[in-house]
């Protein structure tokens, strides 16, 4: 089954212990990215990444980092959590390269983030 | 900058009766794409509909449909014989074309849509 799939679902974590967010797709898409959803705000992109080693900021970075070290995995990296970052955070991908990254992207189930 | 604007937080309609969704954005682009998502409960983001600005023709997906008027930047969704499984979250969103902001979908706020039985 076609699907992008996060880990884990739901983290309560205290602030400044350092956690990462997994994604992995099974489409062999391209372009993937991250947001967070916060309400009142809709998602906002926090980074994307247009084919491996290729990273870049979306509207909200501060406080995270991203790696692609293969095109399947792009996970979120929370080097020391605030309260503030406290979300629900969604993976998407999508096709990408050549054809644009104005494809369609799907998206993970979402991961609920506490940081207390 | 590029934005997106959903002026209904929340809205009702009856079981099998229809609703219209509104969304408008800004941009100098002339050409993007223009997408309905739905969130329901379970928090997953489901892709309902899609439309290319190039195309005049509105995108229609059974018993949802949008209003696209490019020049007015308006972007409404239709829904035709509501059900109560279509009770959610609905975001509209826009993406610029692929050399502007690499692929970036901007929502909305999003509109949550409750369907009374």
């Amino acid at each position: 089954e076609a699907q992008v799939t996060q880990n884990p679902r739901y983290l309560i974590t205290v602030t400044g212990k350092k956690l990462t967010v997994t994604c992995s797709q099974n489409m062999n898409h391209e372009y993937m990215s991250w947001y967070r959803q916060d309400p009142g705000l809709g998602l906002r992109q926090i980074y994307y990444s247009m084919n491996v080693e290729v990273t870049d900021k979306g509207d909200v970075p501060e406080g995270y980092k991203v790696s692609r070290k293969e095109k399947r995995n792009f996970p979120l990296i929370l080097e020391s959590p605030s309260p503030n970052q406290t979300s629900l955070y969604f993976c998407a991908s999508s096709l990408g390269g050549l054809g644009g990254s104005t494809d369609t992207q799907y998206f993970g189930p979402g991961t609920r983030l506490t940081v207390l | 900058a590029q934005t997106v604007t959903q002026s209904q937080p929340e809205m009702s309609v009856q079981e099998a009766e229809t609703v219209t969704l509104s969304c408008t954005y800004d941009t100098s682009e002339s050409n993007y794409y223009l997408f309905w998502y739905k969130q329901p409960p379970s928090r997953q983001m489901i892709l309902v509909i899609r439309q290319e600005a190039y195309k005049q023709q509105n995108a229609t997906e059974n018993r949802f449909s949008v209003n696209f008027q490019k020049a007015a930047k308006s972007f409404s969704l239709k829904i035709s014989d509501s059900q109560l499984g279509d009770t959610a979250m609905y975001f509209c969103a826009f993406i610029p074309p692929r050399y502007n902001q690499g692929g970036k979908l901007i929502f909305g706020q999003g509109t949550e849509l409750s369907v009374k039985p």
